[in-house]
């Protein structure tokens, strides 16, 4: 069957870095997508990987490994805008997105 | 960048009633547009997969009778739902995809609350 892991909740401070990871199992790739989510809103774009490597957007890193079936997200200089659901998606052979669970972070002061 | 809207934002009606939400994309055609559902503290789980002009394919579990999905323009998605339940109080969302294009855009969703 098809499988997204990340973890459920993660905590980390102001102005420090955080990773989440993401491993997944699916039939077939066509990319990995990074969304966020706040509470009560849509989900909203933050990267897309399809080859492997280190893909940086300003604060906000995406890394992906096709041979080992895993990404993850990089936030540096976290704010307490950052406190969001971070959602890894995987587009399998039939450029249908097969949704993680979310990582929710909570970032302290 | 693409813009998805959904309409109306928040609804609340009575059990047994139906309800439709609006899923349009402003300025592209979109050639396949996706329904989710996401209750609180879960992941979107995706309902259905319309594309223009046809039927829309239905994951399982999912009644097709219970949520009409319609999508008869290039830009314009509906969702129905019929007879609604109170567990069908749910944030509800649409997304969109043109062309040979891999990103799906959000619309902002839709919040059903069935009394």
């Amino acid at each position: 069957g098809q499988n997204i892991d990340q973890p459920t909740e993660m905590t980390a401070t102001e102005g420090a870095i955080v990773q989440i990871n993401c491993t997944y199992q699916t039939s077939g790739f066509n990319g990995l997508f990074w969304y966020q989510q706040h509470a009560g809103e849509a989900p909203t774009f933050l990267s897309y990987n399809v080859l492997d490597g280190l893909e940086e957007k300003g604060r906000f890193s995406s890394f992906l490994s096709r041979s080992k079936g895993y990404s993850y997200l990089l936030l540096k200089e976290l704010q307490m805008k950052d406190s969001a659901s971070y959602l890894c998606a995987v587009m399998d052979s039939n450029y249908q997105l097969i949704w993680g669970a979310g990582t929710k972070l909570i970032i302290k002061p | 960048g693409a813009v998805v809207s959904q309409h109306p934002s928040r609804v609340i009606c009575k059990s047994g009633t139906s309800v439709k939400i609006e899923c349009r994309s402003l300025d592209f055609q979109a050639t396949t547009m996706f329904w989710y559902r996401q209750f609180p503290k879960q992941s979107l789980m995706l309902m259905a997969t319309s594309n223009e002009g046809s039927k829309a394919t239905y994951e399982q579990g999912v009644e097709k009778d219970k949520f009409l999905i319609n999508h008869a323009s290039l830009t314009l998605s509906t969702l129905t739902v019929t007879s609604a339940h109170p567990e069908d109080s749910s944030f509800y969302i649409c997304s969109a995809r043109g062309g040979l294009e891999y990103e799906q855009y959000f619309g902002p969703g839709t919040r059903l609350t069935v009394t």
